[in-house]
């Protein structure tokens, strides 16, 4: 069965700083993966994802994630971080049936002025 | 496109009582998932529906929770003789046919509380 590692519970960076959430996934084949955010209170929100092809995929909010096939992880980069990023990241993997999505446990991401 | 919807969005209730979550999807999906999410933890599939057929249950999903979606359109999740270990966010997700299926779209989750 498939399963997602997001080594990190906790992370906080400076307003304006650069910022990498990891995640790591297991899984024979090449799954679908994608990256959400949810607020307090709020559902989630899907920020990007990756499928096939260019290894690289931007999404939403000036978010980046890279797959890479060789690591089996597909981490979310943003190069300055904003205050309103204050939230929980979720990493998760779809095994291509679109049957369900497996995710990680989260990242909370804290944004110091 | 008003998203996914679901109400209520807060119940509390006592332990052994029935409960009754409704999710309605964005209009033109086809799929149709629920998932619970716990304190401190990713949400954990529990059913999904393609159109009015429910083609899978987790092992989560024990005798006392039942799903339908009677017309293929929204969606019922019912819990019955609710335990204190059913507290947790219940939430809902659907996804469109062709190249958005693999893209669920979520709802704003009902928070059920057991006492």
């Amino acid at each position: 069965a498939q399963s997602v590692t997001q080594p990190d519970i906790h992370i906080t960076v400076s307003e304006g700083a650069s910022l990498e959430l990891r995640c790591n996934y297991s899984y024979g084949a090449t799954p679908y993966l994608f990256w959400y955010v949810q607020s307090p209170g709020q559902g989630l929100q899907l920020l990007l994802k990756y499928f096939s092809g260019d290894t690289l995929v931007q999404g939403i909010k000036g978010f980046e994630a890279e797959f890479k096939r060789s690591q089996s992880s597909f981490n979310l980069r943003k190069p300055s971080v904003h205050w309103s990023d204050a939230a929980e990241y979720f990493c998760a993997v779809d095994t291509g049936t679109a049957s369900k999505l497996t995710f990680g446990t989260g990242t909370r991401l804290q944004v110091t002025l | 496109d008003t998203g996914v919807s679901q109400n209520p969005r807060h119940k509390i209730t006592k332990r052994g009582q029935n409960v009754t979550f409704r999710c309605d999807p964005i209009s033109e999906h086809n799929r149709l998932y629920w998932y619970r999410q716990t304190l401190g933890q990713g949400p954990e599939f529990l059913t999904y529906f393609q159109n009015e057929a429910q083609l899978e249950k987790s092992r989560l999903l024990s005798d006392r929770f039942s799903a339908e979606r009677p017309k293929g359109s929204f969606s019922t999740l019912e819990i019955q003789r609710t335990e204190q270990g059913d507290s947790a966010m219940y939430l809902c997700a659907s996804s469109g046919p062709g190249t958005g299926t693999y893209e669920q779209y979520f709802g704003p989750g009902t928070r059920l509380t057991v006492t």
